[in-house]
């Protein structure tokens, strides 16, 4: 089945810790995306990439970091410079040049205390 | 500053009427936007894209884009209780090279009263 996958579904940290979400995708898509959604807000642009080995920050890039070394997975650090990491992390993507559409993985609930 | 406005509702419609949900952006040369059903405690499921003016239509779903008063609207038809969820508007606001992620509205609770 074609797709993207998040893990875990649900993760519990204490504060301090880093921690990487996982992110893969299996529909030849060349870019990801990492958003991060919280209670009652819209969706909020934390990194992407377009093509392997490059990446860019979104609005909300403090605190995080990303890696693309492969096509099919993105990962996403979570560190403890971040001042409020509990949230839900949503990875995307999309195919490439000329299609705009984006499809999200299940996500990942962190939460730090 | 990139905004997307949404009323967050919640919207409360019969079942079987119509539900108009409606989203304003800030970026004039936005070219490319998109309505999102999110049903609670899950990830945003894409229902609907649209770049030009004008009307869209799958199925019991319209879309409507306005550029020049910079507004896109979404009509359910039918409506069903299973349509009830939050609705995100999301705009991909670029400048020319379609990288950038979308920009997100805070989304509409749709409610389809039984």
């Amino acid at each position: 089945d074609g797709g993207i996958t998040q893990s875990p579904k649900y993760l519990f940290r204490k504060e301090g810790q880093n921690v990487t979400l996982s992110c893969e995708q299996n529909l030849n898509h060349d870019a990801m995306y990492w958003y991060r959604q919280d209670p009652g807000q819209g969706l909020r642009l934390i990194y992407y990439s377009q093509i392997v080995n490059d990446f860019q920050k979104g609005d909300i890039a403090e605190g995080y970091s990303v890696s693309r070394e492969k096509k099919e997975s993105f990962p996403l650090t979570v560190t403890s410079a971040q001042k409020n990491p509990t949230a839900f992390y949503l990875c995307a993507s999309r195919p490439g040049a000329g299609s705009y559409e984006q499809y999200f993985g299940p996500g990942t609930r962190l939460t730090v205390t | 500053q990139k905004e997307v406005e949404q009323n967050s509702g919640p919207l409360s419609v019969p079942e079987g009427a119509i539900a108009s949900l409606n989203c304003t952006y800030s970026d004039r040369v936005s070219q490319s936007f998109f309505w999102y059903r999110q049903y609670s405690g899950k990830s945003p499921e894409l229902i609907m894209s649209i770049y030009s003016n004008g009307d869209k239509e799958d199925g019991r779903f319209t879309a409507q884009l306005n550029k020049a008063s910079q507004y896109v609207s979404l009509l359910i038809r039918d409506s069903q209780p299973s349509d009830s969820a939050t609705y995100l508007c999301a705009v991909n606001m670029y400048s020319g090279g379609g990288a950038d992620g979308l920009t997100f509205g805070k989304g509409t609770h749709l409610i389809i009263q039984p």
